[in-house]
């Protein structure tokens, strides 16, 4: 079965410290790999994205994330948070068909 | 104008209540789709569709219809409301294939009293 698991519910990190947020999934094939970013109260922004070639992928806002096929893994990373990424963050996998989302970790930012 | 337009935005209607959700796009994409997101267990799947004569159930259906009425409108339906229903409701489009992402509207938040 297909599945996405956000294992942390809460993150909370200070202003220009790194993040990293975990991503794993249960997939049959090589999925099409997401993140997203929801602000509070609005909808969904697509981060970055992988379907094939370099497993390091460069996002908007100053976000990457590594695709690890042997971990089945699409952890989401940035060097130096900013107060302005606090929000919720969601990963997601799929096919051509349809996406699935993580339940989602939202992401706190210490002045 | 936004690419994925939701109405209302907010709604808040009596249990038993038949209540309608628009979206309409300009992205000009073929496949949309309709998520509901509750607190705690992120985006779900109700239904989706590949164009106008092709809807699928996705993991929550039960409830809920459907209608395409044109490439880029997709209404969803609520033909008796229940409280456990009372959710924020997206609609998103994608271009053919899934690579490419969604692109999501701003959601509807619907109360069921």
């Amino acid at each position: 079965a297909q599945s996405v698991t956000q294992p942390d519910i809460h993150i909370t990190v200070s202003e220009g410290a790194s993040l990293e947020l975990r991503c794993n999934y249960s997939y049959g094939a090589t999925p099409y790999l997401f993140w997203y970013v929801q602000s509070p109260g609005q909808g969904l922004q697509l981060l970055l994205k992988y379907f094939s070639g370099d497993t390091l992928v460069q996002g908007i806002k100053g976000f990457e994330a590594e695709f690890k096929r042997s971990q089945s893994s699409f952890n989401l990373r940035k060097p130096s948070v900013h107060w302005s990424d606090a929000a919720e963050y969601f990963c997601a996998v799929g096919g051509d068909d349809k996406i699935i989302f993580g339940k989602g970790t939202r992401l706190h930012i210490l002045p | 104008d936004a690419d994925v337009t939701q109405t209302p935005r907010n709604r808040i209607t009596k249990t038993g209540k038949r209540i309608m959700l628009e979206c309409s796009q300009t992205k000009g994409h073929d496949r949309m789709y309709w998520y509901r997101q509750d607190p705690g267990l992120g985006l779900r799947l109700i239904y989706y569709s590949f164009d106008v004569k092709d809807i699928n159930k996705g993991e929550i259906s039960d409830g809920y219809s459907v209608s395409r009425q044109a490439q880029a409108k997709f209404s969803l339906s609520l033909e008796s409301a229940i409280p456990n229903q009372t959710a924020l409701y997206f609609c998103a489009t994608s271009d053919s294939g899934g690579g490419y992402g969604y692109t999501f509207g701003s959601g509807t938040r619907l109360t069921i009293v």
